[in-house]
């Protein structure tokens, strides 16, 4: 049931984009995004509903492609403080006793 | 408010002892869940809590016990320590979505077994 995850490692001059996708076998209800950076915990970026709805807290896009069970997270205009681990979580139903699944994450390392 | 806390935040065992991770949250979240986090292996489903009473297992649930008696807490009791339960463990907690919205997690506690 863990979701894939694409690349494993990134590194990119300040400046430059970035797109790391996530994708399930399973019929998807939710994408969740999260970032941490070495030796803290995961922060929230963004959620993605099954229907088109989305939040999330930074200047930060992503994508639900709910035919492929598919989600992209596109960085652009890097900047030194994206560097960290990216983790894409999923969960296949829509009801209270679900549990979000996550990837084994992203290495995105944004240099000067 | 002080958000999720987790303590300790260190811990060495030896194989074959027991301890109790603790967690606790004031933001009022009905959604709680544990996650070990290995090496390359990302982030694990330990055990989840929808709410105060009502426990359920994760990806890796074996060796591991939950309870959750009221809405702040959520401990994570090993019953039998073993080297492969040497990991980073977080805390997260989330409002009542369906399925659960943006989860805050704790610092993390870092437990070793010798």
């Amino acid at each position: 049931q863990q979701p894939v995850q694409s690349p494993q490692a990134v590194i990119l001059r300040e400046g430059e984009d970035a797109v790391i996708n996530c994708s399930s076998s399973k019929a998807l209800y939710s994408v969740h995004w999260y970032r941490q950076k070495h030796g803290e915990a995961p922060v929230f970026l963004m959620i993605l509903l099954k229907g088109g709805e989305q939040k999330g807290h930074e200047k930060i896009s992503a994508s639900f492609n709910e035919k492929k069970q598919q989600s992209s997270l596109y960085l652009t205009a890097s900047q030194l403080s994206y560097s960290g681990t990216y983790f894409c979580g999923t969960a296949l139903m829509k009801t209270s006793y679900d549990k979000v699944i996550f990837g084994p994450g992203t290495s995105l390392s944004v240099i000067p | 408010n002080a958000g999720v806390t987790q303590t300790p935040k260190f811990q060495v065992l030896k194989t074959g002892q027991s301890m109790t991770l603790q967690c606790a949250q004031d933001m009022n979240h009905e959604y709680m869940s544990w996650y070990r986090q290995d090496p390359g292996m990302g982030l694990r489903l330990i055990h989840y809590s929808v709410g105060a009473g009502i426990t359920d297992q994760g990806e890796v649930p074996n060796g591991y016990n939950v309870s959750r008696s009221t809405t702040e807490d959520f401990p994570l009791r090993l019953l039998s320590a073993a080297p492969s339960q040497t990991s980073v463990y977080f805390c997260a907690s989330s409002t009542s979505g369906l399925p659960p919205y943006e989860q805050y997690f704790g610092p993390g506690t870092r437990l070793t077994v010798t």
